[in-house]
Protein backbone atom coordinates (compact mmCIF):
# COMPACT_ATOMS: atom_id res chain seq x y z
CA UNK A 1 0.00 0.00 0.00
CA UNK A 2 1.48 3.21 -0.86
CA UNK A 3 2.39 5.51 1.81
CA UNK A 4 3.86 9.10 3.40
CA UNK A 5 5.05 9.57 6.52
CA UNK A 6 6.14 12.92 7.62
CA UNK A 7 8.21 13.67 10.97
CA UNK A 8 7.90 15.30 13.65
CA UNK A 9 4.03 15.43 13.45
CA UNK A 10 4.79 18.79 15.49
CA UNK A 11 7.58 20.79 16.38
CA UNK A 12 7.76 24.52 18.67
CA UNK A 13 10.80 26.64 17.75
CA UNK A 14 11.80 29.92 18.77
CA UNK A 15 12.33 32.84 15.82
CA UNK A 16 15.67 32.57 14.27
CA UNK A 17 15.83 28.88 14.64
CA UNK A 18 16.03 26.59 11.21
CA UNK A 19 13.98 23.72 11.18
CA UNK A 20 14.34 20.68 9.07
CA UNK A 21 10.94 18.46 7.88
CA UNK A 22 11.24 15.13 6.78
CA UNK A 23 8.39 13.17 4.43
CA UNK A 24 9.41 9.20 3.95
CA UNK A 25 7.55 7.45 1.07
CA UNK A 26 6.83 4.31 -0.40
CA UNK A 27 4.79 4.18 -3.22
CA UNK A 28 4.72 2.43 -6.60
CA UNK A 29 5.15 4.54 -10.24
CA UNK A 30 6.55 7.58 -8.39
CA UNK A 31 6.42 10.55 -10.57
CA UNK A 32 6.86 13.51 -7.74
CA UNK A 33 7.08 15.08 -4.39
CA UNK A 34 5.15 17.81 -3.33
CA UNK A 35 5.55 20.26 -0.64
CA UNK A 36 2.23 22.76 0.39
CA UNK A 37 2.34 25.10 3.18
CA UNK A 38 -1.57 25.08 4.96
CA UNK A 39 -1.95 28.01 7.45
CA UNK A 40 -5.81 28.65 7.86
CA UNK A 41 -7.59 26.28 4.69
CA UNK A 42 -6.50 25.83 1.50
CA UNK A 43 -2.52 24.54 1.12
CA UNK A 44 -0.42 26.93 -0.63
CA UNK A 45 2.19 25.42 -2.89
CA UNK A 46 5.65 25.44 -1.91
CA UNK A 47 7.68 23.08 -4.14
CA UNK A 48 7.75 20.53 -6.98
CA UNK A 49 10.94 17.91 -6.58
CA UNK A 50 11.07 15.10 -9.16
CA UNK A 51 14.98 14.39 -9.32
CA UNK A 52 17.19 13.32 -6.58
CA UNK A 53 20.09 15.60 -5.39
CA UNK A 54 18.98 18.64 -6.76
CA UNK A 55 17.59 21.20 -4.37
CA UNK A 56 15.08 23.72 -4.88
CA UNK A 57 15.09 26.82 -3.31
CA UNK A 58 12.43 29.87 -2.45
CA UNK A 59 13.83 32.60 -0.03
CA UNK A 60 14.66 30.71 3.26
CA UNK A 61 12.90 27.95 2.34
CA UNK A 62 14.46 24.80 0.63
CA UNK A 63 13.90 21.04 -0.16
CA UNK A 64 15.60 18.48 -1.92
CA UNK A 65 14.81 14.44 -2.91
CA UNK A 66 16.49 11.32 -2.49
CA UNK A 67 15.07 8.86 -4.54
CA UNK A 68 17.42 6.08 -3.30
CA UNK A 69 16.54 6.39 0.30
CA UNK A 70 12.91 7.58 -0.47
CA UNK A 71 12.95 11.23 1.75
CA UNK A 72 12.38 14.32 1.17
CA UNK A 73 13.85 17.29 3.52
CA UNK A 74 12.28 20.63 4.03
CA UNK A 75 14.19 22.87 5.74
CA UNK A 76 13.37 26.15 6.86
CA UNK A 77 16.00 28.56 7.40
CA UNK A 78 15.79 32.26 10.29
CA UNK A 79 12.50 31.19 10.97
CA UNK A 80 9.39 33.54 11.85
CA UNK A 81 5.98 33.83 13.01
CA UNK A 82 4.62 33.88 9.72
CA UNK A 83 5.97 30.79 8.92
CA UNK A 84 3.82 28.97 11.76
CA UNK A 85 1.51 26.54 10.20
CA UNK A 86 1.16 22.78 8.88
CA UNK A 87 3.29 21.68 6.15
CA UNK A 88 1.78 18.90 4.01
CA UNK A 89 4.10 16.54 1.70
CA UNK A 90 2.43 14.75 -0.79
CA UNK A 91 3.78 12.28 -3.51
CA UNK A 92 1.97 11.43 -6.87
CA UNK A 93 2.42 7.95 -7.56
CA UNK A 94 0.84 6.61 -11.03
CA UNK A 95 -2.31 8.83 -11.43
CA UNK A 96 -3.04 9.05 -7.42
CA UNK A 97 -1.89 11.46 -5.25
CA UNK A 98 -1.43 10.39 -1.43
CA UNK A 99 -0.42 13.39 1.33
CA UNK A 100 1.50 12.79 4.60
CA UNK A 101 -0.52 14.03 7.94
CA UNK A 102 1.61 16.79 8.06
CA UNK A 103 3.89 18.80 10.33
CA UNK A 104 2.67 20.99 12.86
CA UNK A 105 5.03 24.20 13.13
CA UNK A 106 4.57 26.75 15.23
CA UNK A 107 7.26 29.59 16.12
CA UNK A 108 7.64 31.13 19.12
CA UNK A 109 8.27 34.96 19.29
CA UNK B 1 -6.60 35.60 -12.16
CA UNK B 2 -9.28 34.49 -10.04
CA UNK B 3 -8.00 31.28 -7.89
CA UNK B 4 -10.12 28.34 -7.38
CA UNK B 5 -13.62 28.85 -5.47
CA UNK B 6 -15.58 26.66 -3.28
CA UNK B 7 -18.98 27.03 -2.17
CA UNK B 8 -20.51 27.29 0.38
CA UNK B 9 -17.71 28.05 2.97
CA UNK B 10 -19.67 26.20 5.91
CA UNK B 11 -22.55 24.37 5.70
CA UNK B 12 -24.78 22.28 8.86
CA UNK B 13 -26.36 19.20 7.67
CA UNK B 14 -28.28 16.56 9.67
CA UNK B 15 -27.51 12.55 9.63
CA UNK B 16 -29.80 11.02 6.59
CA UNK B 17 -29.72 14.10 4.94
CA UNK B 18 -27.85 14.62 1.43
CA UNK B 19 -25.00 17.47 0.02
CA UNK B 20 -23.88 19.05 -2.42
CA UNK B 21 -20.48 20.87 -2.52
CA UNK B 22 -19.30 23.13 -5.79
CA UNK B 23 -15.60 23.77 -6.97
CA UNK B 24 -15.03 26.36 -9.67
CA UNK B 25 -11.20 25.97 -11.19
CA UNK B 26 -9.09 28.39 -12.20
CA UNK B 27 -10.05 29.10 -15.71
CA UNK B 28 -8.29 27.05 -18.07
CA UNK B 29 -7.97 24.39 -15.55
CA UNK B 30 -9.39 21.15 -17.00
CA UNK B 31 -8.39 18.87 -13.58
CA UNK B 32 -10.55 19.00 -10.51
CA UNK B 33 -9.78 16.57 -7.62
CA UNK B 34 -11.66 16.16 -4.16
CA UNK B 35 -9.76 15.96 -0.92
CA UNK B 36 -11.52 15.02 2.81
CA UNK B 37 -9.40 16.82 5.46
CA UNK B 38 -10.05 15.52 9.40
CA UNK B 39 -7.43 16.28 12.21
CA UNK B 40 -7.22 12.18 12.49
CA UNK B 41 -6.82 11.11 9.17
CA UNK B 42 -5.04 14.02 7.59
CA UNK B 43 -5.69 14.86 4.00
CA UNK B 44 -7.43 12.15 1.72
CA UNK B 45 -8.28 12.07 -1.74
CA UNK B 46 -11.63 11.71 -3.01
CA UNK B 47 -11.42 11.57 -6.76
CA UNK B 48 -10.07 13.79 -9.74
CA UNK B 49 -11.91 14.53 -12.55
CA UNK B 50 -10.58 15.74 -15.90
CA UNK B 51 -12.75 16.90 -18.97
CA UNK B 52 -15.69 15.73 -17.42
CA UNK B 53 -14.18 12.08 -16.87
CA UNK B 54 -13.33 10.74 -13.44
CA UNK B 55 -9.99 9.58 -13.68
CA UNK B 56 -9.28 7.86 -10.33
CA UNK B 57 -11.05 7.36 -6.78
CA UNK B 58 -9.75 6.94 -3.81
CA UNK B 59 -11.50 4.77 -1.20
CA UNK B 60 -14.40 6.41 -0.03
CA UNK B 61 -17.97 4.81 -0.05
CA UNK B 62 -20.30 4.92 -2.78
CA UNK B 63 -22.33 7.54 -0.77
CA UNK B 64 -19.38 10.12 -2.05
CA UNK B 65 -19.45 10.87 -5.73
CA UNK B 66 -18.73 13.39 -8.18
CA UNK B 67 -19.24 14.87 -11.69
CA UNK B 68 -17.33 17.60 -13.80
CA UNK B 69 -19.27 20.18 -16.05
CA UNK B 70 -18.09 21.11 -19.47
CA UNK B 71 -16.84 24.63 -18.41
CA UNK B 72 -14.67 22.25 -15.77
CA UNK B 73 -16.98 23.00 -12.67
CA UNK B 74 -17.08 20.25 -10.43
CA UNK B 75 -19.73 19.32 -7.78
CA UNK B 76 -19.18 16.68 -5.07
CA UNK B 77 -21.95 15.01 -3.30
CA UNK B 78 -22.25 12.95 -0.14
CA UNK B 79 -25.66 11.16 0.34
CA UNK B 80 -27.43 9.84 3.63
CA UNK B 81 -24.53 11.80 5.35
CA UNK B 82 -22.71 10.07 8.53
CA UNK B 83 -21.22 12.25 11.77
CA UNK B 84 -18.26 10.90 10.75
CA UNK B 85 -18.26 12.99 7.40
CA UNK B 86 -17.43 16.51 9.02
CA UNK B 87 -14.24 17.68 7.69
CA UNK B 88 -13.31 19.94 5.34
CA UNK B 89 -13.64 19.08 1.97
CA UNK B 90 -10.91 21.27 -0.28
CA UNK B 91 -11.08 21.06 -4.16
CA UNK B 92 -7.68 21.42 -5.80
CA UNK B 93 -7.65 22.55 -9.64
CA UNK B 94 -4.44 21.83 -12.36
CA UNK B 95 -3.87 22.85 -16.01
CA UNK B 96 -3.35 19.17 -17.09
CA UNK B 97 -2.31 15.89 -15.50
CA UNK B 98 0.30 13.92 -16.15
CA UNK B 99 4.12 14.20 -15.40
CA UNK B 100 5.63 17.80 -15.58
CA UNK B 101 2.55 19.61 -14.30
CA UNK B 102 3.30 22.05 -11.21
CA UNK B 103 1.08 20.61 -8.39
CA UNK B 104 -2.71 21.93 -7.81
CA UNK B 105 -3.38 24.88 -6.66
CA UNK B 106 -6.38 24.58 -3.88
CA UNK B 107 -9.41 26.36 -2.58
CA UNK B 108 -10.71 27.57 0.65
CA UNK B 109 -12.77 24.50 1.38
CA UNK B 110 -16.35 23.52 2.51
CA UNK B 111 -16.36 23.39 6.54
CA UNK B 112 -19.20 20.69 6.65
CA UNK B 113 -20.70 19.67 9.92
CA UNK B 114 -22.91 16.92 10.58
CA UNK B 115 -24.91 16.82 13.92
Amino acid sequence: EDKVVQSPLSLVVHEGDTVTLNCSYEVTNFRSLLWYKQEKKAPTFLFMLTSSGIEKKSGRLSSILDKKELFSILNITATQTGDSAVYLCAVEAGDKIIFGKGTRLHILP
Amino acid sequence: KAGVTQTPRYLIKTRGQQVTLSCSPISGHRSVSWYQQTPGQGLQFLFEYFSETQRNKGNFPGRFSGRQFSNSRSEMNVSTLELGDSALYLCASSYQVGPGYYGYTFGSGTRLTVV
